[in-house]
């Protein structure tokens, strides 16, 4: 059991828009900054967003993320088949002394 | 660039030990924390721990205290995680990533290694 709650699975057709969710608690997403991680099939995790609501250079501007008390959430538009992958979300536990994840959330075009 | 280079695939008995190996190139490699996340088949990511590669101090995620050792070597640039006490659920890939805060924040990952573990 993840300690940050995603959905297992989002679906949305291409051109369209679709938000996953992440829950956490005040030791977590409460109180740190949340990270997304886009992970494409038989490939190493890429960050999508850090600290909340900012993009790497390269990422899309259809990707963003957002953060209000202990949840966050990454909204992609304008959706293409090529953004079929597991979405995490991850930050830091005060109480844990660490890094947490989400359980991931498998995206479907 | 940075660039984290991760040794290659292993397959090890139960009650054995692995180590893997992660090169860091492209930045100032005692400037950031080498973290160590798995993912075991099928699942989602599972944080065992970081070092800090300039003071050599380390902090591992409680489920593996006991069975975890992460060292380094700053000579190479390099940073090695130990389990040992190997069972079959171990088996998973095994990253090496990059942050620059002690609070996590990892922002760039190794190409993963894959652990098996069987007999």
């Amino acid at each position: 059991q993840s300690v940050l709650t995603q959905p297992p699975s989002a679906s949305g057709t291409p051109g369209r828009r679709v938000t996953i969710s992440c829950s956490g608690s005040s030791s977590n997403v409460g109180s740190n900054t949340a990270y997304w991680y886009q992970q494409l099939p038989g490939t190493a995790p890429k960050l999508l967003i850090f600290n909340n609501d900012q993009r790497p250079s390269g990422v899309p501007d259809r990707f963003s993320g957002s953060k209000s008390g202990t949840s966050a959430s990454l909204a992609i538009r304008g959706l293409q088949s090529e953004d079929e992958a597991d979405y995490y979300c991850a930050t830091w536990d005060d109480s844990l002394n660490g890094v947490v994840f989400g359980g991931g959330t498998k995206l479907t075009v | 660039q940075v660039h984290l280079v991760q040794s290659g695939a292993e397959v090890k008995e139960p009650g054995a030990s692995v180590r893997v190996s992660c090169k860091a190139s492209g930045y100032i490699f005692t400037d950031c924390y080498v973290h160590w996340v798995r993912q075991a088949p099928g699942q989602g990511l599972e944080w065992m721990g970081w070092i800090n590669p300039n003071s050599g101090a380390t902090n591992y995620a409680r489920k593996f205290q006991g069975r975890v050792t992460m060292t380094r070597d700053t000579s190479i640039s390099t940073a090695y995680m130990g389990l040992g006490r190997l069972k079959s659920d171990d088996t998973a890939i095994y990253y090496c990533a990059r942050s620059c805060s002690r609070r996590g924040g990892i922002v760039h990952w190794g190409q993963g290694a894959l652990v098996t573990v069987s007999s």
